[in-house]
């Protein structure tokens, strides 16, 4: 079946501008997960939703972060004001729900690549 | 603070040469581990998993991983590597909720 899936795939922004990145996750998946990976790093968690429920957001970098999931499927991730230090790879995985101590497999999409001018 | 450990950013090794890729972390208790990897332009895909049972696990492609609780790691093999297995290697741990926590990454390239 289909995979996740991120667009745009690339966005180059100017210092300043607000942008916003969008993820459509594998469809019967409750859980999605959004992360930042800079260049050379491995991914870093920012956000997580279950269903339409944002459960923890103990990643995001500043309160120029937001992400909404408002209907329980796609959900987009919004910065605001951009700043050089956010170019970066945004990542976006989804999952089935995560029951008791069993961690279900996070399925990853192919990424935004933002560059931040 | 919590952490994962990738030992090697860089590997290079000739096709048939066996690999091994080390992954350690910063945590006491139950984890969940994992090993992703990410093929030049692809996204990242799942090679193996732990959860629980069988320390020594077997995924894709003839990857193994063997969880060694005392040594707090999961390191990555594969017996004979091929060209095709030119990647960059991820380990992630889940012990801290339901977020990932991701290695540095190891960037693997086969001589062919």
């Amino acid at each position: 079946g289909a995979g996740v899936s991120q667009s745009p795939r690339y966005k180059v922004a100017k210092r300043g501008q607000d942008v916003a990145l969008r993820c459509d996750p594998i469809s019967g998946h409750v859980s999605l997960f959004w992360y930042q990976q800079a260049l050379g790093q491995g991914p870093e968690f920012l956000t997580y939703f279950q269903n339409e429920a944002q459960l923890d957001k103990s990643g995001l970098p500043s309160d120029r972060f937001f992400a909404e999931r408002p209907e329980g499927s796609v959900s987009t991730l919004k910065i605001q004001r951009t700043q050089q230090e956010d170019s970066a790879v945004y990542l976006c995985a989804s999952s089935l729900p995560w029951t008791g101590n069993v961690q279900e497999t996070q399925y990853f999409g192919p990424g935004t690549r933002l560059l931040v001018l | 603070a919590q952490s994962v450990s990738q030992h090697n950013h860089h590997v290079i090794l000739s096709e048939a040469a066996s690999l091994e890729l080390g992954c350690n972390y910063s945590y006491g208790g139950t984890v969940n581990l994992f090993w992703y990897v990410q093929y030049p332009g692809q996204h990242l895909q799942l090679l193996l998993k732990y959860f629980s049972g069988d320390p020594l696990v077997k995924g894709i492609k003839g990857f193994e991983a063997e969880f060694i609780k005392s040594k707090f790691s999961f390191n990555l093999r594969k017996p004979s590597v091929q060209w095709s297995d030119t990647a960059e290697y991820f380990c992630a741990v889940n012990a801290w909720g339901h977020k990932l926590v991701f290695g540095a990454g190891t960037i693997l390239r086969v001589k062919s």
